[in-house]
Order: C-alpha cells, then sequence, then structure tokens
C-alpha cells in the first residue's frame, strides 16, 4: 500500500540554523499539507498546498516558514532561522483528488529538536 | 469548522466492542465527520468519514445520529493494537480543507 515517507526520521540543529524537512507524498495525490505537533500538545495545521501554491497558512506559518515542491515527487517544508519553539514532529500530509471526502493521509513524521 | 466534545479517556478489554462517542453539535450540513488515530508519536491515521449514514470499513462502524450532532467509532474486536487516541473531526468538504484536531479520546485496550 502506498505511503506517505518522510526524511529525516530525527533532525538536530541549533538555533539559528535553516533546516529542510522532506517529505515523499503519496504518487497520484495532488493535495500536500504540513503539520506540527509540540511535545504533549495537539496536533496543530501549517500549510496547505496545491498546483504549485500555498492554499491556506496558519498563523504558525509565519516568514521563517516556506514550502517547495521541488520536483515531481518532494515536497520540502524549511524553517530559515529555527528557535527553540521549533521543536515538534512535523508530519506531511497528502490527498487525492478524485474522492469526494479528500481524506487525508500522513507520513510517520520528523522529530526536530532545536538546541 | 464545527468543535467537537470528546471524552479524556476510556478502555475497553481486548476483544470486546470499542465505542467512543463524539459530540459535534454545531456541526453545519456541508460537513462531514471524520476519525483519526494516532498511536504514540506516529503520524495520525485515517479511520473512517461519514456524512449522514452510518459507515463501515476494516477498521471501523461509524454511527452518525439523525440529527448529526452526535457520532461513535466502533472497533468491533479491539486489540492491544488499537491503544491510541482517537481524534474526531469535523470538516467542511472540499479538497483543501484542514484538519483541525483536538485533544481526543485516549483509548486503552486492556487484556
Amino acid at each position: 500500500e502506498p505511503e506517505v515517507t518522510q526524511t529525516p526520521s530525527h533532525q538536530v540543529t541549533q538555533m539559528g540554523q535553516e533546516v529542510i524537512l522532506r517529505c515523499v507524498p503519496i504518487s497520484n495525490h495532488l493535495y500536500f499539507y504540513w503539520y506540527r505537533q509540540i511535545l504533549g500538545q495537539k496536533v496543530e495545521f501549517l500549510v496547505s498546498f496545491y498546483n504549485n501554491e500555498i492554499s491556506e497558512k496558519s498563523e504558525i506559518f509565519d516568514d521563517q516558514f516556506s514550502v517547495e515542491r521541488p520536483d515531481g515527487s518532494n515536497f520540502t517544508l524549511k524553517i530559515r532561522s529555527t528557535k527553540l519553539e521549533d521543536s515538534a514532529m512535523y508530519f506531511c500530509a497528502s490527498s487525492p483528488q478524485a474522492k469526494s471526502s479528500y481524506e487525508q493521509y500522513f507520513g510517520p513524521g520528523t522529530r526536530l529538536t532545536v538546541t | 469548522d464545527a468543535k467537537t466534545t470528546q471524552p479524556t479517556s476510556m478502555d475497553c478489554a481486548e476483544g470486546r466492542a470499542a465505542n467512543l462517542p463524539c459530540n459535534h453539535s454545531t456541526i453545519s450540513g456541508n460537513e462531514y465527520v471524520y476519525w483519526y488515530r494516532q498511536i504514540h508519536s506516529q503520524g495520525p491515521q485515517y479511520i473512517i468519514h461519514g456524512l449522514k449514514n452510518n459507515e463501515t470499513n476494516e477498521m471501523a462502524s461509524l454511527i452518525i445520529t439523525e440529527d448529526r450532532k452526535s457520532s461513535t467509532l466502533i472497533l468491533p474486536h479491539a486489540t492491544l493494537r488499537d491503544t491510541a487516541v482517537y481524534y474526531c473531526i469535523v470538516r467542511v468538504a472540499g479538497a483543501n480543507s484542514k484538519l483541525t484536531f483536538g485533544k481526543g479520546i485516549t483509548l486503552s485496550v486492556r487484556p
């Protein structure tokens, strides 16, 4: 069964550094999302992406964040200058076009630790 | 998106049915009810969704009341691997609409 994959599984970085989290959505999906979950807290929506454009973004997704689909398979989340409070699990998700209810399929996540 | 209310936790015995309730009294006519679960710190996993009618798939059944103000997720024969946080989410039908997660209900399946 096709799956969303994410790399790396764990990323440790120093405050102020740039990080890029990578995702490979399910191959025929057209809608892509990033969510994050700070330890012990709710899963929070960051951004949705379709047709090479951001469709919606949350208040969390400020100028330090950007997303890109550099080729036909990858979907990336970049944090330009990481802060301690960016430490969280970051989940990528994708959904197909064909179904009317557009369920989202999540990857296993990348644990980002900012020191 | 409409808000949902779920109990904080519940448990059930392995092999028995687990019935997880959810209230969504302010749901709109174009909003679906979705259920996801999250096992430990893994990515949320889609379980089932419905609009008006009851739905069943290989994982679970979803019972939606006639007034659509509440629903119940049923895991017919719970196993230890079903121990997880279960999220009931109502969401506008549409390709790009986000999922808004609450705290969910923690289901503990005991041997």
